[in-house]
């Protein structure tokens, strides 16, 4: 079964800053890994996927995710972060048999102005 | 437009009761999913259907029961309610069950049992 620990609970960084959010996955196969964000009493909306290929994918709004096998990571970072960025970050990861989302627990974003 | 709708967005239930969420989706996708957040557990997944049929069921109680009257349609019915099924409720959907195809979730109902 897969498994996705997200490191950080709360993340807190000023506006202009860059970000790197943790993701750490358990699966032994090939996972395919997503980045959602839940902004406040809102549903979550997908920011980039990994599925093959390219280890760096580019998402919306700036943000960007490595998958590094050899770590069985998948960070999120932005070079810059805008106030409007805070909001809470899920790392997940899926397999090829169906299509059942495992999550992080999550990282609450804060952005100072 | 919304995409896919839940209703309802908030709803408070009594120990015991039996309530409905409600879910439709217009992006023409063939799988639908169920998933749940709580307080005390991050989001989990409960179902997913495929063209109508029942794929993967990770709930541990049959108080939850899917109900797919339609193609776009996924509702889920709670019986005998608990404080415990208190969450917020999320509908989601995919172009097709398999990996890697990504999930678009709707925006959620608050359940809340007194």
């Amino acid at each position: 079964a897969q498994s996705v620990t997200q490191p950080d609970a709360r993340v807190t960084v000023s506006e202009g800053a860059s970000l790197q959010l943790r993701c750490k996955y358990s699966y032994s196969g090939t996972p395919y890994l997503f980045w959602y964000v839940q902004y406040p009493r809102q549903g979550l909306q997908l920011l980039l996927k990994y599925y093959s290929g390219d280890p760096v994918v580019q998402g919306v709004n700036g943000f960007e995710a490595e998958f590094i096998k050899s770590n069985s990571s998948f960070h999120l970072r932005k070079a810059s972060v805008h106030w409007s960025d805070s909001a809470v970050y899920f790392c997940a990861v899926s397999t090829g048999g169906n299509n059942k989302l495992t999550f992080g627990q999550g990282t609450v974003l804060s952005v100072i102005p | 437009d919304p995409k896919i709708i839940q209703k309802p967005k908030y709803l408070v239930a009594v120990t015991g009761s039996e309530k409905i969420l409600i879910c439709e989706q217009y992006l023409g996708h063939n799988a639908m999913y169920w998933y749940r957040q709580s307080a005390k557990k991050p989001l989990e997944f409960m179902f997913s259907y495929s063209y109508q049929k029942l794929m993967d069921n990770q709930t541990a109680s049959s108080r939850f029961q899917p109900q797919s009257s339609k193609k776009n349609h996924l509702d889920l019915q709670i019986t005998a309610l608990k404080p415990d099924d208190s969450a917020t409720y999320f509908c989601a959907s995919s172009q097709d069950r398999w990996g890697g195809y990504e999930q678009y979730f709707g925006p959620g109902t608050r359940l809340t049992v007194l």
